[in-house]
């Protein structure tokens, strides 16, 4: 899977956008890039995930860039329940031998401030 | 969303014995599931790949024979970590994926295991 490239911490005020960008420059034609985030002794949770398009949520919306090597995941209204360590990973489709699992770095800490 | 439930969320053990845990897809069937170990400040780290009906795949460096996997069905894995060591303690995270459709995986909420 083609690595990722993230921050490794980031602050936002409360009521703001979070913008979270994430760098693939390696990505394949078939890979999704998938966005997950951990609040602090939970398990990840799922957020969004593109291949070309941007996609919206009722959680976030994901911007892909034309060449997709890279993308931001934006938390429209963040509150001090977002802040958590996210992560943004690419992945091709399961149909490829090995292809399901996913392969977590060490993603971006966000900090929503009141 | 999917919901997936880990049981127990919290284990104290002492150092020699076994620990199950297990893994429900609750609202979905799974064909695969996936089990994640992580240490304190640090990322998830995947352990093994179960599928239904079959023996799991373990990642490098993951002893098999130490962290027994089951998967009897599709909505229950389940993961044995044996003769456990305090060197074992770690936040055991479980993740399913749907039986069709969607590669999307949903985690659960996490065993804290502490092995004194």
């Amino acid at each position: 899977d083609a690595k990722t490239t993230q921050p490794p911490s980031m602050d936002c005020a409360e009521g703001r956008a979070a913008n979270l960008p994430c760098n693939h420059s390696t990505i394949s034609g078939n890979e999704y890039v998938y966005w997950y985030r951990q609040i602090h002794s939970q398990g990840p949770q799922y957020i969004i995930h593109g291949l070309k398009n941007n996609e919206t949520n009722e959680m976030a919306s994901l911007i892909i860039t034309e060449d997709r090597k890279s993308s931001t995941l934006i938390l429209p209204h963040a509150t001090l329940r977002d802040t958590a360590v996210y992560y943004c990973i690419v992945r091709a489709p399961g149909v490829i031998q090995g292809a399901q699992k996913l392969v977590f770095g060490q993603g971006t800490r966000l900090t929503i401030n009141p | 969303g999917a919901v997936v439930s880990q049981h127990p969320s919290r284990v104290i053990c002492k150092s020699g014995t076994s620990v199950k845990i297990e893994c429900r897809s609750l609202d979905f069937q799974a064909t695969t599931m996936f089990w994640y170990r992580q240490f304190p400040k640090q990322s998830l780290m995947l352990m093994a790949t179960s599928n239904e009906g079959s023996k799991a795949t373990y990642e490098q460096g993951v002893e098999k024979d130490k962290f027994l996997i089951n998967h009897a069905s599709l909505t229950l894995s389940t993961l044995t970590v044996t003769s456990a060591h305090p060197e074992d303690s770690s936040f055991y995270i479980c993740s399913a994926k749907f039986q069709v459709g969607t590669d999307t995986q949903y985690f659960g909420p996490g065993t804290r295991l502490t092995v004194l």
